[in-house]
């Protein structure tokens, strides 16, 4: 079955730091691939996307490529902020008779000053 | 655009009590779901509405949960009754429908912190 997997957190980091959260997926076909971010206290926010093989998303600074051949779609930022600090989310959605998207556990980042 | 509203945005029940939740999508998103997000999970999805009706209600404990998006807009969730493992953020979200989800994801509303006592 179609599957999402995010490596555990949380993930401390100080300020300035290189961040990278993998994230691996299982599904047949093509699916579409995201990063949403939650911050304490409210809802998921799409943060970026990727519909096909090697395009890459980005927004605010942070990248991710869909990489079809090891099925992996990665959140990397190369400067990270105290304002960062939240839980990131990898998700997918795929079309099967119907589309459904299936969420990953989450990855908690901490970002020191 | 307005966003996703959810209310209330705190409940504290005591078990065998009942409780809904309501929520407004996004004008215009023909798709509205439900999920449950148990702290330090991801959202668990109870069930997801094309418009007014059910496509997938499959995580939906029926026993006493139930759902309803009326006119296909509002939707209204209610547990009754109510066991201390309800406790979680039950959170609503919208999306364009079918195919444009991939191209365009959800949006969520804040949610409701469910607490049963």
């Amino acid at each position: 079955g179609n599957s999402v997997t995010q490596m555990e957190g949380p993930v401390t980091l100080s300020e300035e730091a290189f961040l990278t959260i993998n994230c691996t997926y299982t599904a047949t076909g093509y699916p579409s691939l995201f990063w949403y971010v939650q911050y304490p206290g409210e809802g998921l926010q799409l943060l970026l996307k990727a519909t096909k093989a090697d395009d890459k998303g980005s927004n605010k600074g942070f990248e991710a490529t869909y990489r079809k051949e090891t099925t992996s779609f990665h959140l990397e930022k190369g400067s990270v902020q105290v304002s960062d600090s939240a839980v990131y989310f990898c998700a997918l959605t795929r079309n099967t008779g119907g589309f459904k998207t299936i969420f990953g556990a989450g990855t908690r980042l901490f970002v020191k000053a | 655009e307005a966003g996703v509203a959810q209310s209330p945005r705190y409940k504290i029940i005591e078990k065998r009590q009942s409780v809904a939740f309501w929520c407004n999508p996004i004008s215009g998103h023909a798709t509205l779901y439900w999920y449950q997000q148990i702290l330090g999970q991801g959202p668990k999805l109870l069930i997801q509405f094309q418009n007014n009706g059910v496509v997938d209600d499959s995580q939906l404990p029926k026993d006493r949960f139930s759902a309803e998006r009326l006119k296909g807009v509002d939707s209204t969730l209610k547990i009754q009754p109510a066991k201390l493992e309800d406790s979680a953020v039950y959170l609503c979200a919208s999306s364009l429908e079918g195919r444009l989800q991939g191209n365009y994801g959800y949006t969520f509303g804040s949610g409701t912190r469910l607490t049963v006592v």
